[in-house]
């Protein structure tokens, strides 16, 4: 499977501030997504990013808050913009498309985002 | 849009016992059904998962079940270890298309716990 890094693996930010998290692939990948985790909670889908495009979101989840970019096939950044403390979960970024498997979705390590 | 629900919340099973955990979906058009394994600080790592032109499958001591007609699915753990304890997750997606093909959804999970 494909190798999945995020940057950072964890932050303390204060509120109303803001930051991007990267995602980063060792291989072409078709679909690139960004999920959410709060603590003790399922995972939920924020948006899909798409490859030199505007992201897709879910409902309930806006671009002015969670700005999404994807330059290419290997990289995407979220960015978690005006944060208050009810932002504080964490954030993956998945991937699918890779060989062989081209349908599997694998995670990324995470992002811990603890704001203040 | 699709709603997953998955039960039990916990399981607490001695070791070499079975675990089984259930979950519904509710769009009939969903078509693939992954497990993902999550341990305490750790990203999700898919086990199995299953396709809707298959009623069962299995890997090991894993086995996963499809009802598309119940639109129900189940995970099978067979003689549990310690090393089965975290939380699973299960999934539903549409495979392959264009407009929101593979945007998984999870349902709440379960705490498995194996006990010696």
């Amino acid at each position: 499977s494909a190798v999945i890094s995020q940057k950072p693996s964890r932050d303390i930010c204060q509120r109303g501030t803001s930051l991007t998290i990267q995602c980063q692939v060792d291989s072409q990948v078709t679909m690139m997504f960004w999920y959410r985790q709060q603590p003790g909670q399922s995972l939920t889908l924020i948006a899909t990013a798409n490859q030199g495009s505007e992201a897709t979101y879910e409902s309930g989840f806006v671009i002015d808050k969670f700005p999404i970019s994807r330059p290419n096939l290997t990289f995407s950044t979220l960015t978690v913009s005006n944060m208050s403390p009810e932002d504080s979960s964490i954030y993956l970024c998945s991937v699918v498309g890779t060989f062989p498997l081209t349908d599997t979705q694998y995670f990324g390590p995470g992002t811990r985002l603890t704001v203040l | 849009g699709e709603n997953v629900e998955q039960h039990p919340s916990t399981l607490s099973v001695q070791e070499g016992d079975s675990a089984v955990i259930k979950c519904t979906y509710s769009d009939s058009a969903s078509n693939y059904f992954p497990w993902y394994k999550q341990e305490l600080g750790k990203r999700p790592q898919l086990i199995i998962d299953i396709r809707s032109n298959v009623g069962e499958k299995k890997d090991q001591r894993i086995a996963v079940t499809l009802n598309k007609t119940a639109k129900h699915f189940s995970l099978h753990i067979t003689e549990t270890q310690p090393e089965d304890s975290a939380v699973y997750f299960c999934a539903a997606s549409k495979r392959g298309g264009t407009g929101g093909g593979n945007k998984l959804t999870f349902g709440t999970g379960t705490q498995l716990k194996v006990e010696l």
